[in-house]
């Protein structure tokens, strides 16, 4: 077990509605990275958190946006659901910035149906 | 532009078999990490290869780093029906600046027959 918990589970919404997924990271990670998995894909990118600011952004629309807080959780925001928004999305945490080391601890992720 | 392929996409395999996958890209590496991941759950961290070279073994898996930092390989002996999963491989490109992008490869289902 990684120490990263995810929230909900499992989540299903219409299409034009706003959901917030969330995120605690693993203890001593300050880092977190938000990721999204379309079935039998990879995950891709969306963006990272870093001492409570966005700290890098992958190719996702502004709908996507994020927080960091304090002690270092995380929320994931996105405007206006659309149907190829299902995907299961995927919180990691990590420590920053460590030379030649980019170790990653997933949580259990959410799987958002749009419906 | 898929920073990292794996190869293959889907291996179906008897227990028992060896297989190999592969994941290639053009871009140098600092470092590179294999993960596994079960049907809705999160990746699993195998391993982390950080010098051009360098072999990881863990029990029955081999990992390898491709001299150049390009490349790296995953080799299973024996496979096991629970080794069954999707392998990710993933890494932060050198040119990606201050951060830590972390590209995930376009994956490879295996599936391992009793």
């Amino acid at each position: 077990e990684t120490g990263v918990t995810q929230s909900p589970t499992h989540l299903i919404k219409t299409r034009g509605q706003q959901v917030t997924l969330r995120c605690s990271s693993q203890s001593g990670h300050n880092t977190v990275s938000w990721y999204q998995q379309a079935l039998g894909q990879g995950p891709q990118f969306i963006f990272q958190y870093y001492r409570e600011e966005e700290n890098g952004r992958g190719n996702f629309p502004p709908r996507f946006s994020g927080l960091q807080f304090p002690n270092y959780s995380s929320e994931l925001n996105v405007n206006a659901l659309e149907l190829d928004d299902s995907a299961l999305y995927l919180c990691a945490s990590s420590l920053p910035h460590l030379i030649g080391s980019t170790e990653a601890f997933f949580g259990q992720g959410t799987r958002l149906t749009v419906v | 532009t898929q920073l990292l392929e794996q190869s293959p996409q889907f291996l179906s395999i008897q227990e028992g078999e060896n297989l190999t996958v592969y994941c290639n890209s053009s871009s140098v590496f600092s470092s590179l990490q294999w993960y596994r991941q079960e049907p809705g759950e999160g990746p699993v961290l195998l391993v982390t290869v950080v010098t051009g070279g360098e072999v990881k073994k863990l029990k029955r898996l081999t990992f390898q780093f491709g001299d150049a930092r390009k490349d790296s390989s995953l080799h299973i002996t024996a496979a096991q029906p629970g080794d069954t999963g999707l392998y990710l491989c993933a890494g932060r490109p050198r040119r990606s600046g201050g951060y830590q992008k972390v590209t995930f490869g376009t994956g490879t289902k295996l599936q391992v027959i009793p």
